[in-house]
């Protein structure tokens, strides 16, 4: 699986969009971009993924680059319950034995 | 939540003792996963199952054992437990959903060897 590079923290101000970025230089052709959250002592958990076009959900929505060697996740109007640490996870979709592999991610604090 | 469970949710232990921690699923997903995560770490993953008594080495397994024995339970096992060990351990399981794979996580042992 790719490495990922993600800045180890960022602040946000609630109610405003929070873009998190993601560097993945290193990308394959079929390596998904995926996004998981952990919200302060709870498992992680499936936020969005994308390959190649934008992808937007009732959660986020995801920007990757033409390139696809970054990408950015935004939490368009960010509430006190999105502080939580979001790994940005580069991989092969359906792979035999395939598993997530996490990096440090980054820590959002939201504030008031 | 994909019905997985982990028990216990807490555990103290003393240095040297057994412990097994369980996960429990009940909707008969073929992948399962075991992680440790330690504080100021991501997730790193121990050991993982691709059916029933068939496992594989994640990239943390020394110390640590598995088995699977049928599909909705995995257990993890320490055999002679060590405060190197005490950690936050989640069960995941891996399914599929509409052409998308995703993971569901439990909700943690918290493991504490004294």
């Amino acid at each position: 699986d790719a490495k990922t590079t993600q800045p180890p923290s960022m602040d946000c101000a609630e109610g405003r969009a929070a873009n998190l970025p993601c560097n993945h230089s290193t990308i394959s052709g079929n390596e998904y971009v995926y996004w998981y959250r952990q919200i302060h002592s709870q498992g992680p958990q499936y936020i969005i993924h994308g390959l190649k076009n934008n992808e937007t959900n009732e959660m986020a929505s995801l920007i990757i680059t033409e390139d696809r060697k970054s990408s950015t996740l935004i939490l368009p109007h960010a509430t006190l319950r999105d502080t939580a640490v979001y790994y940005c996870i580069v991989r092969v979709d359906k792979a035999a034995g395939n598993k997530l592999t996490f990096g440090g991610g980054t820590r959002v604090l939201v504030k008031p | 939540d994909a019905g997985i469970t982990q028990s216990p949710r807490h555990k103290v232990t003393e240095t040297g003792t057994p412990v097994t921690l369980r996960c429990h699923q009940t909707e008969n997903h073929r992948y399962m996963y075991w992680y440790r995560q330690d504080p100021g770490h991501g997730l790193r993953l121990i050991h993982y199952s691709y059916g029933v008594k068939d496992t594989d080495k994640g990239e943390v397994s020394d110390g640590y054992s598995v088995s699977r024995s049928k599909t909705e339970d995995f257990l993890l096992t320490l055999e002679s437990a060590t405060s190197s060990q005490t950690s936050v351990y989640f069960c995941a399981i891996r399914y599929r959903d509409r052409g998308f794979e995703g993971y569901t996580f439990g909700s943690g042992t918290r493991l504490t060897v004294v």
